[in-house]
């Protein structure tokens, strides 16, 4: 059955550095996500992806963040220098239709640990 | 506001006793989805069920929609102790377009 795969499955990184997460969506989805649960707390949308641009972002979205589908497969998550804060488990998710049948499948993330 | 709030925020039962989860939104919704996810790991999908619907079936699954009450159920039947983990509900609300809302999740333990 197709999956959402998420590499690296642990970031270690220091403070003030830049990351990239990657993720493989379902081949034939189209609409592309990221979210990310702070440990303890609930899921929470960081922006959504469609048609080669940004159709929703969420204010934890801000400058420090973006993303990029550099080609037909990968989604890719840039927090360009991260804070302590950014510390979170990072899920990718993917939906083919959009509306009432807006099932997500998500991936199984990336922990991405700020020292 | 808050979206997708789940009670209880923990359940313990014994394998074999049924399982129900609360979750109450507050805007009008396209979907409704419930995700399971064992600790630190990945959100899997259960179940989702349309605005539309009022209650759906999968496996042991039973999930019901009131959207006069804003509120849905999750329940596990014959639950084990694989079902050990935390569930969430998420709704997909119009207001907001497509993304999902979470809900803060209910733990749940199953006892062998």
């Amino acid at each position: 059955e197709p999956e959402v795969t998420q590499t690296p499955s642990h970031q270690v990184t220091q403070m003030g550095q830049e990351v990239i997460l990657r993720c493989v969506p379902i081949s034939n989805h189209l609409y592309f996500y990221w979210y990310r649960q702070i440990l303890g707390q609930k899921v929470e949308f960081l922006v959504s992806f469609y048609n080669n641009e940004i159709s929703e972002k969420s204010e934890i979205f801000d400058d420090q963040f973006s993303v990029e589908r550099p080609d037909g497969s990968n989604f890719t998550l840039k927090i360009r220098s991260t804070k302590l804060e950014d510390s979170a488990m990072y899920f990718c998710a993917s939906t083919r239709l959009a509306g009432v049948n807006n099932e997500q499948f998500f991936g199984p993330g990336t922990r991405l640990t700020v020292l | 506001s808050q979206q997708g709030e789940e009670d209880p925020q923990a359940l313990s039962i014994q394998e074999g006793e049924n399982a129900t989860m609360n979750c109450s939104y507050k805007t009008s919704i396209n979907n409704l989805q419930w995700y399971r996810q064992n600790s630190g790991r990945g959100l899997v999908h259960l179940i989702l069920i349309r605005s539309n619907e009022r209650e759906k079936h999968s496996g042991r699954l039973r999930v019901t929609l009131d959207t006069s009450k804003k509120s849905s159920s999750l329940l596990i039947t014959a639950s084990r102790a694989a079902d050990t983990a935390s569930y969430f509900c998420a709704t997909d609300a119009r207001e907001y377009g497509n993304k999902l809302v979470f809900g803060a999740g209910t733990i749940l333990r199953v006892k062998s």
